[in-house]
C-alpha cells in the first residue's frame, strides 16, 4: 500500500513568517493528496487537496502542489498568523484495493508567536 | 448544518464499564470509520464500514465493536473499558475518496 512521511514538529514561527511543512509519499499511480488541519480541541478539517499530478490545492492562504517527480506535497503559507497555530496532517488513500481508506502522517504542530 | 455529529464530547469511565460512542452523519455517505488519536501515535483506524450492514476491522480493533444498521449511524461500543483506551475518538465519513473525509468533533474518553 501507499505511505506518507511528514515533517516532525513542533514548528515555531513568528507572525508573518513563511511556512513550509514537508510531506513526501510513496504510492502506486497518482492518488489524491490531502492536507488536514486540527485546531486545539477540535476535529480534523480538510484544508486543501489535489486530485492529480501538478495540481495546486489552495485555501485560507495555504498552498500545496502535487509534485510527482519528487513525490511531495509540501504545505506552504507566505505569512502565518497566530490563528494558524494548529496541527497539520498530510494524507492520501491507503491503496492496494482499500479504496476508501485514508492514511495520515503523524502530524506537525505549528505554533505561531505574536 | 450538514456534517458528522459525535456524542458525547467528554466521558469518564471506570475500568470494566461499557459504553457506546455515537456517530451520525446526514450527508448520505457510504463510508464511515472510527479513529483514535493518542499523543505521538497519530491517527489509528479502529473499525470502518463501506455501507449499511458491512463492517470490518482496522489497525487496532481489540476491545471495540461496531455495527452499521443504517447509512446514517455508526456507533462504537467499548465492551469492558481499560485505561489503555483513554484517548480521543474521531468518527469520519466520506462518499468518494477524492473528496476526502469529513470528521466529527471528537469524544475525549478517560478510563480510570
Amino acid at each position: 500500500g501507499n505511505s506518507v512521511t511528514q515533517m516532525e514538529g513542533p514548528v515555531t514561527l513568528s507572525e508573518e513568517a513563511f511556512l513550509t511543512i514537508n510531506c513526501t509519499y510513496t504510492a502506486t499511480g497518482y492518488p489524491s493528496l490531502f492536507w488536514y488541519v486540527q485546531y486545539p480541541g477540535e476535529g480534523l478539517q480538510l484544508l486543501l487537496k489535489a486530485t492529480k499530478a501538478d495540481d495546486k490545492g489552495s485555501n485560507k492562504g495555504f498552498e500545496a502542489t502535487y509534485r510527482k517527480e519528487t513525490t511531495s506535497f509540501h504545505l506552504e503559507k507566505g505569512s502565518v498568523q497566530v490563528s494558524d497555530s494548529a496541527v497539520y496532517f498530510c494524507a492520501l488513500p491507503r491503496g492496494g484495493g482499500a479504496t476508501n481508506k485514508l492514511i495520515f502522517g503523524t502530524g506537525t504542530l505549528l505554533a505561531v508567536q505574536p | 448544518n450538514a456534517g458528522v455529529t459525535q456524542t458525547p464530547k467528554f466521558q469518564v469511565l471506570k475500568t470494566g464499564q461499557s459504553m457506546t460512542l455515537q456517530c451520525a452523519q446526514d450527508m448520505n455517505h457510504e463510508y464511515m470509520s472510527w479513529y483514535r488519536q493518542d499523543p505521538g501515535m497519530g491517527l489509528r483506524l479502529i473499525h470502518y464500514s463501506v455501507g449499511a450492514g458491512i463492517t470490518d476491522q482496522g489497525e487496532v480493533p481489540n476491545g471495540y465493536n461496531v455495527s452499521r444498521s443504517t447509512t446514517e449511524d455508526f456507533p462504537l461500543r467499548l465492551l469492558s473499558a481499560a485505561p489503555s483506551q483513554t484517548s480521543v475518538y474521531f468518527c469520519a465519513s466520506s462518499s468518494y475518496i477524492r473528496d476526502g473525509y469529513t470528521f466529527g468533533s471528537g469524544t475525549r474518553l478517560t478510563v480510570v
